[in-house]
């Protein structure tokens, strides 16, 4: 049961263009939600992240979208860089459950062309 | 620079053989988690512990995989046996509570 989606497996834009990555949910329970970017050979870090009482988060070129109706999300990077070239992996945790527990969608490989 | 750290960076086996797989979370961190990097699943949890305690081991095949921290610097991860299907990238993370998560650079697992 995949209580985390991203059904893009993969995404090509231009330098220079905006690039939208998508998730969907189906936990109701769900509240808090993250985005990490991984390089090969590397472990995920940390992008950004938004709470369930937002429906926006901006940090520099990165912008999250919150639709809490539609349990989806999606993030914004615009421009675009060749450096952004990455797995991008959609999270999200239930912050009444106290555990801290991530639960991590499929990933979705953004590449950037110069 | 607190890292999360994890041994072996690589390992190549063979099926029926015994795998142990560690991890040091960050100083200060409470919570472990291990999680497996496959293609269809993408991040997929294993175990996790808060405090040293096992929480949640439900995604783990109980019959060969186990997870254990036996003090508050090292956390385990082992198969036994080992079989092909167990090949991918198993990560360990820590964090605080409620928050995001910092990974170590995984551990690559293939059986022959």
């Amino acid at each position: 049961d995949q209580q985390v989606k991203q059904n893009s497996p993969s995404l090509s834009v231009q330098e220079g263009r905006i690039s939208i990555l998508n998730c969907d949910y189906t936990n109701s329970m769900f509240d808090y939600f993250l985005w990490y970017k991984k390089y090969p050979a590397e472990g995920p870090t940390f992008l950004i992240s938004i709470s369930s009482i937002k429906d926006k988060n901006e940090d520099g070129r990165f912008t999250v979208f919150l639709n809490k109706s539609a349990k989806h999300l999606s993030l914004h990077i615009v421009p675009s860089q060749p450096g952004d070239s990455a797995v991008y992996f959609c999270a999200a945790t239930a912050v009444s459950s106290n555990t801290g527990k991530l639960i991590f969608g499929q990933g979705t490989t953004l590449q950037v062309k110069p | 620079d607190a890292r999360v750290t994890q041994t072996p960076r690589d390992k190549v086996t063979e099926m029926g053989q015994e795998v142990t797989m560690r991890c040091q979370p960050i100083l200060g961190h409470n919570t472990v988690f291990w999680y497996r990097q496959t293609m269809m699943q993408g991040l997929e949890l294993l175990a996790y512990f808060r405090n040293r305690a096992p929480l949640d081991d439900s995604g783990m095949p109980k019959d060969r995989f186990s997870a254990e921290m036996p003090d508050a610097t090292l956390a385990t991860l082992k198969i036994q046996p080992s079989e092909p299907r167990d090949s991918a990238v198993y990560f360990c993370a820590s964090g605080r509570r409620f928050g995001e998560l910092f990974f170590g650079e995984g551990s690559r697992l293939t059986v022959l």
